[in-house]
Order: C-alpha cells, then sequence, then structure tokens
C-alpha cells in the first residue's frame, strides 16, 4: 500500500526558509522510474508543480521558483525533502507531495499525500 | 513554461449530462497530458494519464482525448460523486496544470 505524508513548520515569517518533508512507505525511491514531487495550492487556488526527484537522483525545478528551490532525498528513510528560501506571503498554500512514475513516455502523480499547510506571516 | 488553459472555469450541471470540458496548451505537447479531478477538502486524484489512458479503478464514463494542443476531458453521464474541479497537466516540457474547471450542481 502507498502512502506519503507532509510535514512542516505550520507558520514562518517572511524571509525565512521553508523546510518540508514527504515521508513515504510502499515503494522505494531507489526503484527505476519513480520520483517524488512536490506540488502546492494556495487556498481557493489552482495546483502549482514546484520540484521533482528521480531514482538516478535526477532533478527538476519549477523556473519561475527554480532559485529558491532545493529538492534532496534520503533513499534509507524513505523521505524526500523541499526547502525554499526566502518565503513571502505568496508561497502561503497546502504543499502536497506525490509519487510521479516514468513508464516509457507517461509521466504522471498516481499517489498524493493529504497535504500539510504552510501560512508565511509575520 | 507552456501554458494550460481550461474551459469553462465553471460549468452547473445535472446528474445524468454529458459533460465535456476542454485545455489548450501554448505549444505542442503531443499526448503528453493527464486529468487529475480534486474534491473539495481532498487531495488530488488520477483519472486520465497519456491524454486518453484511464488510470486504474476509474470508471469507464471518463474519456480523455486530444493531441498537439487541444485535449478534452468528457463525462458521460454525470453523477453526484463527480462534483469537483478537475485539472489538467501537461508534462512534455516542465509540468504546468491549467488553471480548473469547477463542476457544479444546478
Amino acid at each position: 500500500q502507498v502512502t506519503l505524508k507532509e510535514s512542516g513548520p505550520g507558520i514562518l515569517q517572511p524571509s525565512q526558509t521553508l523546510s518540508l518533508t514527504c515521508s513515504f512507505s510502499g515503494f522505494s525511491l531507489s526503484t527505476s522510474g519513480i520520483c517524488v514531487s512536490w506540488i502546492r495550492q494556495p487556498s481557493g487556488k489552482g495546483l502549482e508543480w514546484l520540484a521533482t526527484i528521480c531514482w538516478e537522483d535526477s532533478k527538476g525545478y519549477n523556473p519561475s521558483l527554480k532559485n529558491r528551490l532545493t529538492i534532496s532525498k534520503d533513499t534509507s528513510n524513505n523521505q524526500a525533502f523541499l526547502k525554499i528560501t526566502s518565503v513571502d506571503t505568496a508561497d502561503t498554500a497546502i504543499y502536497y507531495c506525490a509519487r510521479s512514475l516514468e513508464l516509457g513516455v507517461y509521466w504522471y502523480f498516481d499517489f498524493w499525500g493529504p497535504g500539510t499547510m504552510v501560512t508565511v506571516s509575520s | 513554461n507552456t501554458v494550460m488553459t481550461q474551459s469553462p472555469t465553471s460549468m452547473f450541471i445535472s446528474v445524468g449530462d454529458r459533460v465535456t470540458m476542454n485545455c489548450k496548451a501554448s505549444q505542442n505537447v503531443g499526448t503528453n497530458v493527464d486529468w487529475y479531478q480534486q474534491k473539495t477538502g481532498q487531495s488530488p486524484k488520477l483519472l486520465i494519464y497519456g491524454a486518453s489512458n484511464r488510470y486504474t479503478g476509474v470508471p469507464d464514463r471518463f474519456t480523455g482525448s486530444g493531441s498537439g494542443t487541444d485535449f478534452t476531458l468528457t463525462i458521460s453521464n454525470m453523477q453526484a460523486e463527480d462534483l469537483a474541479v478537475y485539472y489538467c497537466l501537461q508534462y512534455n516540457y516542465n509540468p504546468t496544470f491549467g488553471g480548473g474547471t469547477k463542476l457544479e450542481l444546478k
């Protein structure tokens, strides 16, 4: 059974660094074709892909945020991480992690965590 | 970034309706498009991958089609449980989501 769960600070102040953890089970990030991605959603708004890390340690970042994002993984402990530097109120959102599969020409998010709410406020 | 424009942004529908929603890419993305369903208070769920492939367990009333820049998600016999926001996603370039189509009851 595949599960993912996000954890984060809940609230932080502008200019701080946001650190998020995705803890997962039911799969390994060392298995070929498997990636973990971060997606966020401001309240009442749409989805925004942030970053992806894959089994062979390749990484992809949203170009709009690339300079502020760092994704990493701990394969042995089944965790993936995302750091966002210099946060401001526009970073207030629900942050999801999701498993993404590369299957030949296909790529999709098949399992999602419940999300963690992050509020940036002074 | 490749912009995905969904239309309409909302639809008022009745149970049993045939529902069609659209997603237009700002450049050719082949068939590298997925569709997701998000119900209120829940995480998104995968419906369609590769533009037209129904994911495991998705009812056959959901059908995806299209290629290039124009994509469609059709619900053939709308059920109350299908009330949700639907998002398209392209992954031909850096992944980008459309803005969503919200289905509401008349």
